[in-house]
């Protein structure tokens, strides 16, 4: 079946530092992924969505993109703030075409060097 | 202001208590959900609601049962809770087939002692 993977349990870096979060993914059908963000206190919300047709998502000064070769996909940002510190998520739509259904990986801790 | 409402924010049960979580959204989504957050273990399905008296099974149904006799309102129901039910629980809708936009409620934390 569909899965995803996301081994970074935690990233801290300092501010204006690189993120980078990876995952991983196996499915049979042409993937959409998605990542999502969870700041405390609150359920995830949708950051940013990247499909084959795409390759790259950008919103909110995050960039998501894709690579099939690999089956991999990342999230990225040029320069974190305190503001983007949160849990973040990727998901795989699926199984199948049409699916409501959205597999999660175990998500990434992201916080800022006190 | 389109949202999803869970109710209440924070439970404590007794073991072998029978517990109600109530979800409800403005949106006239279709499909609605019904998650598991643990630490280290992500976001786990435990059922899905395509309409009305329309639910599956997700990932980890076991030891759960849902209800939904009204397309806005989305019930969770433990009989008979057990301790490693403790958790928090997110309720979610999304408009419908294939729609990857999913909305998420702020959680249930819920403890059985």
């Amino acid at each position: 079946g569909d899965s995803v993977t996301q081994k970074q349990g935690q990233v801290t870096l300092s501010e204006d530092d690189f993120l980078f979060i990876n995952c991983t993914y196996s499915t049979t059908t042409y993937p959409t992924l998605l990542w999502y963000v969870q700041y405390p206190g609150q359920g995830p919300q949708l950051l940013l969505k990247v499909t084959t047709a795409n390759n790259k998502g950008i919103s909110r000064g995050f960039e998501a993109t894709y690579d099939k070769g690999t089956t991999s996909f990342h999230l990225q940002k040029a320069s974190v703030q305190e503001s983007d510190s949160a849990v973040y998520f990727c998901a795989l739509v699926g199984p199948g075409t049409g699916s409501n259904r959205l597999t999660f990986g175990k998500g990434t801790k992201f916080s800022l060097i006190p | 202001d389109m949202k999803v409402t869970q109710m209440p924010r924070y439970l404590i049960k007794r073991m072998g208590e029978n517990v109600l979580l109530e979800c409800g959204q403005d949106m006239s989504h279709e499909t609605m959900y019904w998650y598991r957050q643990d630490p280290g273990l992500g976001l786990q399905l435990i059922y899905i609601s395509y309409d009305v008296d329309s639910n599956s099974e997700g990932d980890i149904p076991k030891g759960y049962r849902v209800s939904r006799k009204k397309r806005e309102h989305f019930s969770l129901i433990l009989d008979s809770a057990k301790t490693n039910q403790t958790s928090v629980y997110f309720c979610a809708s999304s408009p419908g087939q294939g729609d990857t936009e999913v909305f998420f409620g702020k959680g249930t934390r819920l403890t059985v002692v």
